[in-house]
Parts: structure tokens; sequence; C-alpha cells
């Protein structure tokens, strides 16, 4: 079975420093990759996806991420952060080959941005 | 436009009673899926559906768990004989559809149902 794993569960920085989250999955074939984001008290939401094409994709809010399909990887990035980036942060993975609604996430990354 | 909405939003129960959790997606949304989220994990697939049949339920951890969508609109997650292991927050998201030509569709989460089993 797929999995997906989130190196850090737990991740501080200052405001204006840059943020990497890695995410790599277990699965070979064809995936589509995705990281949300939980804001505190507010719902997960798209962060960005890849299906395909370009392997630095971005988001919103200044977020990219890319995809490194030799490392089963797709890690987030943002090269200065906010107060405002103090989420949790999940990435997701879905095979195309499997059953077609059946997302496996990761464990997320609690990310605490200090001002 | 209205979001997914769920109800309640906080549900506490004792051991062996019934639960049921509703969900209502976006309008016009086909796919709806189930995730159960414990402290400190990701969302944990548990069932979609794609209009009213119930696609893929393989992630129910047991036959204490069901869900239904009749109408393919709403739909209930019900849990039988609550356990205290079943506390967890509920999530459930809709999409559009399954996929585009590109890929699969953004999935849009609801708020989630936090329940304590007591």
């Amino acid at each position: 079975a797929q999995s997906v794993s989130q190196h850090n569960h737990h991740v501080i920085l200052s405001e204006a420093a840059s943020l990497e989250l890695g995410c790599n999955y277990s699965y070979g074939g064809t995936v589509n990759l995705f990281w949300y984001v939980q804001y505190p008290g507010q719902h997960l939401q798209l962060l960005l996806k890849y299906f395909s094409g370009d392997p630095l994709v971005k988001g919103i809010k200044g977020f990219e991420a890319e995809f490194i399909k030799s490392k089963f990887s797709f890690n987030l990035r943002k090269p200065s952060v906010q107060w405002s980036d103090t989420a949790e942060y999940f990435c997701a993975v879905i095979a195309l080959t499997d059953s077609w609604g059946k997302f496996q996430f990761g464990a997320g990354t609690q990310v605490v941005v200090t001002p | 436009g209205a979001g997914v909405s769920q109800s309640p939003r906080y549900k506490v129960t004792k051991r062996g009673q019934d639960v049921a959790l509703r969900c209502d997606p976006i309008s016009g949304h086909v796919s709806l899926y189930w995730y159960r989220q414990a402290l400190g994990q990701g969302p944990e697939f548990l069932t979609y559906f794609n209009y009213e049949a119930q696609q893929d339920k393989s992630g129910l951890p047991n036959d204490r768990f069901s869900a239904e969508r009749p109408e393919g609109s709403i739909s209930t997650l019900t849990i039988q004989r609550t356990e205290q292991r079943d506390s967890a927050m509920y999530r459930c998201a809709s999409s559009l559809s399954l996929s585009s030509r590109e890929g699969r569709y953004e999935q849009y989460f609801g708020p989630g149902t936090r329940l304590t089993v007591t």
C-alpha cells in the first residue's frame, strides 16, 4: 500500500526565514500530489497541486513545491515566511491506478512562525 | 458560495451509543469523501461516493461504521455502539467530480465534527 511521510512534525522559525517541508511517498506509478494547509481555527484548504508537466508548481501565498520523481518527493518551499503562515501543512498523494477517491495524507507538519 | 458544512461541530457521546454525523457538500459536487483524523495525524480515508453510489469503503475500520448518500447530496456517517477509540475529528470533503483530463479535482473540506466518546 502506498504511504506518505512528512519528515518534520514541528518546525519553528522566525519571520523572513525560508521554509522547506519534506514529503516523500511510496508508490512507483503515476501520482497526483497536493499540499493542503490548515490555519488555526479554519478548515483544510489547497495550497497547490501537481498533476503533470513542469515539476515546479506555484501555489497561493508565495508557496511552491518541486516534484522529483526519482526521489519520490514533493517538497514544499517558501523563500520568506510571515507570521500568518503559522499553520499545519499536509502533503497528500493519490495514485492514479488506485481507487480513484483514495487520497493518502501525511501526518502533517505544524509550522510556527515567530515575529 | 457556501462551502462544505458538517454537523454537529462537536459531539460528546457515551460509549455504546450510536452517532450520526452529517455532511452537506458544495452544491453540484458529485464526489463526497469521509476522513477520520486522530490527534497528531493526517486525515485517514474512510469512504467516498460518486453521486449516491458508494465507490470505496475500504477505509471504514469495521462494520460499526457505515455511510450513505441516498440522494447524491447530503451524506451521513453513522457509528454504532461507539467506543472510546472512535474519538477523533471526522472530516468530510467534496469535489466537482473525480477527475478531469489533467488529474484529480481538488477536494474542498468542511470544518469537521469533533467526536468524543466518554
